[in-house]
C-alpha cells in the first residue's frame, strides 16, 4: 500500500524559532500534498494544499507567510512554522493522494513551543 | 455547504459485541468515502476506501456500505476487541485530487 513518511514526529521548539516538517510518499508519486492541524479531541483542520512545483493553497485564515510550504517533488512537501509561538503548538499531519488507495497519511508531528 | 456528520460522537461497548458507526454527508455527489482510525497522539489509518460506484468494502471484521441516494455510509465492526479502541474518522471527497471533508470521528472504547 501507499507510505507516508513524516518527519519529526515529534519536536520542542523556543517561541520565536523556525521548525520545518518534511513529509514524503515513499512508493508513490503525489502531484497534492495536504497538511492539517489538530487540537485535541477535535478533527483534523485542512491548513493547506500543496502542489508540485507551485505555489500552495492556503485555507481561509491561515497565515501563508507564518506557516511555509514547499512541494519541491514528487515525494516531498515541506512545512515551516515561522517565528514559532507558544499558540502554534498542536499536532500536525500530512497526506497525499493516489487514485488507488485515497489518502494516505503521516504518523504526523507533535510540535510544542516553549 | 458540503458537511460530514458522524454519530454517535462517543461509543462504550463490551468486547465481543458488533456495532454499527455512522457518516452522512450533506451533498451525495461524492468522488469516494474513506474510514479512517486514529489512536491518541498518532495519525490517521486509512481502514477502506469506497468509491463512488461502489456499494460497500470489506477489510477483515470491518465492512463499509455506501448509499449515495440518502447520503449515509456505514462502518460494522464484528466481533469488537479492546484494541479496536480509538476514534473513527469517515471522509469524503468531492473531486480526483479534492481535499477530504472529514466528520468529527466517533470515539470508540471497547471493555474487556
Amino acid at each position: 500500500g501507499a507510505v507516508v513518511s513524516q518527519h519529526p514526529s515529534w519536536v520542542i521548539c523556543k517561541s520565536g524559532t523556525s521548525v520545518k516538517i518534511e513529509c514524503r510518499s515513499l512508493d508513490f508519486q503525489a502531484t497534492t500534498m495536504f497538511w492539517y492541524r489538530q487540537f485535541p479531541k477535535q478533527s483534523l483542520m485542512l491548513m493547506a494544499t500543496s502542489n508540485e512545483g507551485s505555489k500552495a493553497t492556503y485555507e481561509q485564515g491561515v497565515e501563508k507567510d507564518k506557516f511555509l510550504i514547499n512541494h519541491a517533488s514528487l515525494t516531498l512537501s515541506t512545512l515551516t512554522v515561522t517565528s514559532a509561538h507558544p499558540e502554534d503548538s498542536s499536532f500536525y499531519i500530512c497526506s497525499a493522494s493516489s487514485d488507488s488507495y485515497g489518502y494516505t497519511f503521516g504518523s504526523g508531528t507533535r510540535l510544542t513551543v516553549v | 455547504k458540503q458537511e460530514v456528520t458522524q454519530i454517535p460522537a462517543a461509543l462504550s461497548v463490551p468486547e465481543g459485541e458488533n456495532l454499527v458507526l455512522n457518516c452522512s454527508f450533506t451533498d451525495s455527489a461524492i468522488y469516494n468515502l474513506q474510514w479512517f482510525r486514529q489512536d491518541p497522539g498518532k495519525g490517521l489509518t486509512s481502514l477502506l476506501l469506497i468509491q463512488s460506484s461502489q456499494r460497500e468494502q470489506t477489510s477483515g471484521r470491518l465492512n463499509a456500505s455506501l448509499d449515495k441516494s440518502s447520503g449515509r455510509s456505514t462502518l460494522y465492526i464484528a466481533a469488537s476487541q479492546p484494541g479496536d479502541s480509538a476514534t473513527y474518522l469517515c471522509a469524503v471527497r468531492y473531486n480526483q485530487g479534492g481535499k477530504l471533508i472529514f466528520g468529527q470521528g466517533t470515539e470508540l472504547s471497547v471493555k474487556p
